[in-house]
């Protein structure tokens, strides 16, 4: 069956830092989306996008957060200077009718 | 209370025993999904329920759905130890010129106990 997958699982990365999260959404699907779970609170929607450009974001997705299809398979998430509050599991999503979730990157700013 | 609130929060039962988890939203929606989540770990996609539908099963799941009530219940019978987890319904409001988000509850942590 076909899955979200989503690298690293872990990253560690000191304050300031730019970090780039990367996603292989599912192949025939057509709506991308970047969501947060900081450690003990509900997910969050960060943003989604869709042919080629971003649909809707969250007062969330600040200027430090940029998203990216680079090819016909990524999805990338950039945090440009990252916080401590940055902390959080990213999860990326992909859907035609349900969304599909990938199994996370934790993200660990020290 | 906020979009895709659960209840319970906790949820403690024995194995073979029926699990309910209810789950309210605010807006109109298009669809809403529940998903499991293990400790630490990704989100599975459980089920999805359209406005339009009313019940919907799959395996050992049972999803209702009441739109006018903004709410909506899974049930798993014959609950197993595999099952604990936490459940989260989110909510997939009725805008169609939007990218589809999803609202997520704070989840209900079920433990099943053998």
């Amino acid at each position: 069956e076909p899955e979200v997958t989503q690298t690293p699982s872990h990253q560690v990365t000191q304050m300031g830092q730019e970090v780039i999260l990367r996603c292989v959404p599912i192949s025939n699907h057509l709506y991308f989306y970047w969501y947060r779970q900081i450690l003990g609170q509900k997910v969050e929607f960060l943003v989604s996008f869709y042919n080629n450009e971003i649909s809707e974001k969250s007062e969330i997705f600040d200027d430090q957060f940029s998203v990216e299809r680079p090819d016909g398979s990524n999805f990338t998430l950039k945090i440009r200077s990252t916080k401590l509050e940055d902390s959080a599991m990213y999860f990326c999503a992909s859907s035609v009718a349900g969304q599909y979730f990938g199994p996370g990157t934790r993200l660990t700013v020290t | 209370s906020q979009q895709g609130e659960e209840d319970p929060q906790a949820l403690s039962i024995q194995e073979g025993e029926n699990a309910t988890m209810n789950c309210s939203y605010k807006t109109s929606i298009n669809n809403l999904q529940w998903y499991r989540q293990n400790s630490g770990r990704g989100l599975v996609h459980l089920i999805l329920i359209r406005s339009n539908e009313r019940e919907k099963h799959s395996g050992r799941l049972r999803v209702t759905l009441d739109t006018s009530k903004k709410s909506s219940s899974l049930l798993i019978t014959a609950s197993r130890a595999a099952d604990t987890a936490s459940y989260f319904c989110a909510s997939r409001a009725m805008i169609y010129n939007q990218g589809g988000k999803l609202i997520f509850g704070q989840g209900t942590e079920l433990s099943v106990k053998p």
